[in-house]
């Protein structure tokens, strides 16, 4: 199976700061990489698919970049709904794989 | 609007089977297939399969080979997900989500989870 691994896994920062958060794949994915966010006690929720497009009704705080084996997933200016974790997901195999998650708290 | 609406909360003792079920609303069922997902106590999220709800082809998750069925029924627009032979690591919130992809003529790897049901706690417990 393809391993995705997350950086870092937990991030403290404060309402208005830029946040990056990055999914690296242990081999070539191309652009198939979506991300996600999951509040506690909550569903996950669809930020971004194929690495850079925006889903319908995300933020435009929200973006994407990367292909490959790199990708980023930027918050541009945090918002205090934003403390979540997030979550990549790999498309590129028929054996869908998750990184393991990056917890967002606040500062 | 576009809903996933999952059964409730299963108890089940070490050996048992459960069947989760995931009813869609707000689009047409046999379009897009639906994927499980679960996630353990405190853990990330684990990819179980999906099923194509247009001619029921299904991709497991090789760990759940054999242990796990995923079944539609087109005409109540509802999926199921049977899991067998229950061990306490089963437990977990259990998640369906739509598999969805935007283009009008999408490869297999364009599919993405847009849509989520609010998840089934099923717990395995003697």
């Amino acid at each position: 199976d393809i391993q995705m691994t997350q950086s870092p896994s937990s991030l403290s920062a404060s309402v208005g700061d830029r946040v990056t958060i990055t999914c690296r794949a242990s081999q070539s994915i191309s652009s198939y990489l979506n991300w996600y966010q999951q509040k506690p006690g909550k569903a996950p929720k669809l930020l971004i698919y194929a690495a850079s497009s925006l889903q319908s009704g995300v933020p435009s705080r929200f973006s994407g970049s990367g292909s490959g084996t790199d990708f980023t997933l930027t918050i541009s200016s945090l918002q205090p709904e934003d403390f979540a974790t997030y979550y990549c997901q790999q498309s590129y195999s028929t054996a869908i794989t998750f990184g393991q998650g990056t917890r967002l708290e606040i500062k | 609007q576009v809903q996933l609406v999952q059964s409730g909360a299963e108890v089940k003792k070490p050996g048992a089977s459960v069947k989760v079920s995931c009813k869609a609303s707000g689009y047409t069922f046999t379009s897009y297939g639906i994927s499980w997902v679960r996630q353990a106590p405190g853990q990330g999220l684990e990819w179980m399969g999906w099923i194509s709800a247009y001619n029921g082809n299904t991709n497991y998750a090789q760990k759940l080979q054999g242990r796990v069925t995923m079944t539609t029924d087109t005409s109540t627009s509802t999926a199921y997900m049977e899991l067998r032979s229950l061990r306490s690591d089963d437990t977990a919130v259990y998640y369906c989500a739509r598999r969805y992809c935007s283009g009008g003529s999408c490869y297999w790897r364009d599919y993405y989870m847009d849509v989520w049901g609010k998840g089934t706690t099923v717990t395995v417990s003697s």
